[in-house]
């Protein structure tokens, strides 16, 4: 079984510290992915990655960074964290190239005081 | 126009129904199609992907039409278990890693 590992279940920080989500795939794939889940709004991607130091932007990118120094490993980060990324974050990864499905983390779910 | 539209629900169902829910997608070029699960506070778990004849697996059944730009979850015999979220998911393949696009999922809830 795919297994993707987030580091925290739930989260609390202030407006304006500088968050780091990470996330683990023991499975070896190539692509790996960040979303937020808000209620109505469904999962959004943040940013992916299809290779060690490959990343792109996904459709609300906007007050996020990542990183990808391992294939394992894939960092989100928050500059200057505000309230309005209080949300349930995900983590995916999936085999290289198309058509493949995604497997996903338990879930980060952040609080922005 | 959203990507992938699905009718919110709540769908409730009485054990042992049969419900089908159906999902729009807007882009044509769209390669590939899935159906995620998803409990509440849990993460969205592959269901079924959804081949272009069809397929089943168990008590689900997933179609596809093309044509019309659809795709359909259909679950036979509802178990209590089967009460969640379903999300319908679609793959505009960008050729470098597989980027999904998902739906806001349609609720089951599923009674005595």
């Amino acid at each position: 079984d795919v297994k993707v590992t987030q580091s925290s279940r739930y989260l609390v920080k202030r407006t304006g510290e500088k968050v780091f989500l990470e996330c683990v795939q023991d499975m070896d794939h190539e692509n790996m992915f960040w979303y937020r889940q808000d209620p109505g709004l469904g999962l959004r991607l943040i940013y992916f990655s299809y290779d060690v130091k490959m990343k792109e932007k996904g459709d609300i990118p906007e007050g996020y960074s990542v990183s990808r120094e391992k294939k394992e490993r894939f960092s989100l980060i928050l500059e200057s964290a505000s309230t309005n990324q209080t949300s349930m974050y995900l983590c995916a990864s999936s085999i290289g190239g198309g058509n493949q499905p995604q497997h996903f983390g338990d879930g980060t779910r952040l609080s922005i005081l | 126009r959203k990507e992938v539209e699905q009718d919110p629900g709540p769908f409730n169902v009485p054990e042992g129904a049969t419900v089908a829910f159906n999902c729009t997608y807007s882009n044509s070029a769209s390669q590939s199609f899935f159906w995620y699960r998803q409990d509440c506070r849990k993460e969205p778990k592959l269901l079924m992907s959804v081949y272009s004849s069809g397929n089943e697996d168990g008590r689900f059944t997933a179609q596809l039409n093309r044509a019309s730009q659809y795709i359909s979850l259909l679950i036979r015999d509802s178990k209590l278990s089967d009460s969640a979220t379903y999300l319908c998911v679609v793959n505009l393949n960008t050729g470098t890693a597989s980027k999904l696009t998902f739906g806001t999922g349609t609720r089951l809830q599923v009674t005595l």
